[in-house]
């Protein structure tokens, strides 16, 4: 079993619709949360992080942990198709270490 | 600040043919990470160093895959010998401690095609 499972899609949603992205990870040691956005070949770049239970919000994406069920995700409101790509979700070890999920490839149609 | 700089950006080599990739990360930051990534894996870790010095590489997959980082500004990543599964996108990331979470700024990835 990975230490961090996401469903890699594709996922096509029309333009204006809500996104939920997740992942579910293993290891409780994680200490840290976090998604980043990949465009086509190019490096991932961060999106927004958290670190305890809850939700944290950033304009149009909102991040949810649920640390007793070991599981994160990733809402996109008012999704444009600037929002396709893919997204992958990440966990951080107190030691820095960074173990990433596949990846969910969204496509969001005009 | 440039960003983290990965050269070459392509590769084609022949199995068998060693490959260095190269990486310079963010000025000032203190960790360096080394991920490949495909389809069919998506990204993984490979290796990383908190100042220079190799803190976990058992993603490393097999002793033909090596990596160095001589001082703060410069890191490598050699496979020799080369194999067709190794084709791949090999991506360098660098951060710093005082972040808190590690945010990671990737290069923009060597893709490496051997033949």
């Amino acid at each position: 079993q990975k230490e961090v499972e996401q469903d890699p899609g594709p996922l096509s949603v029309p333009e204006g619709a809500i996104v939920s992205l997740n992942c579910t990870y293993s290891n409780s040691a994680f200490q840290y949360f976090m998604w980043y956005r990949q465009y086509s070949r190019k490096g991932p770049e961060l999106l927004m992080y958290t670190y305890s239970s809850g939700n944290k919000e950033d304009g149009r994406f909102t991040a949810q942990v649920d640390k007793s069920s070991k599981y994160i995700s990733l809402f996109i409101r008012d999704s444009q198709p600037s929002d396709s790509a893919t997204y992958l979700c990440a966990m951080v070890t107190g030691g820095f270490k960074t173990i990433f999920g596949a990846g969910t490839r969204l496509f969001v149609k005009a | 600040d440039a960003g983290v700089i990965q050269s070459p950006r392509h590769e084609v080599t022949e199995m068998g043919q060693e490959v260095t990739l190269r990486c310079k990360p963010i000025s000032g930051h203190d960790y360096l990470f080394w991920y490949r990534q495909t389809m069919m894996r998506g990204l993984e870790l490979l290796i990383y160093f908190n100042n220079n010095v190799p803190i976990d590489d058992s993603g490393m997959p097999e002793d033909r895959f090596s990596a160095k980082m001589p001082n703060a500004s410069f890191s490598t990543l050699k496979i020799q010998p080369s194999e067709p599964r190794d084709s791949a996108v090999y991506f360098c990331a660098s951060s710093f401690q005082s972040s808190g979470a590690n945010v990671l700024t990737f290069g923009a990835g060597s893709r490496l095609t051997v033949l």
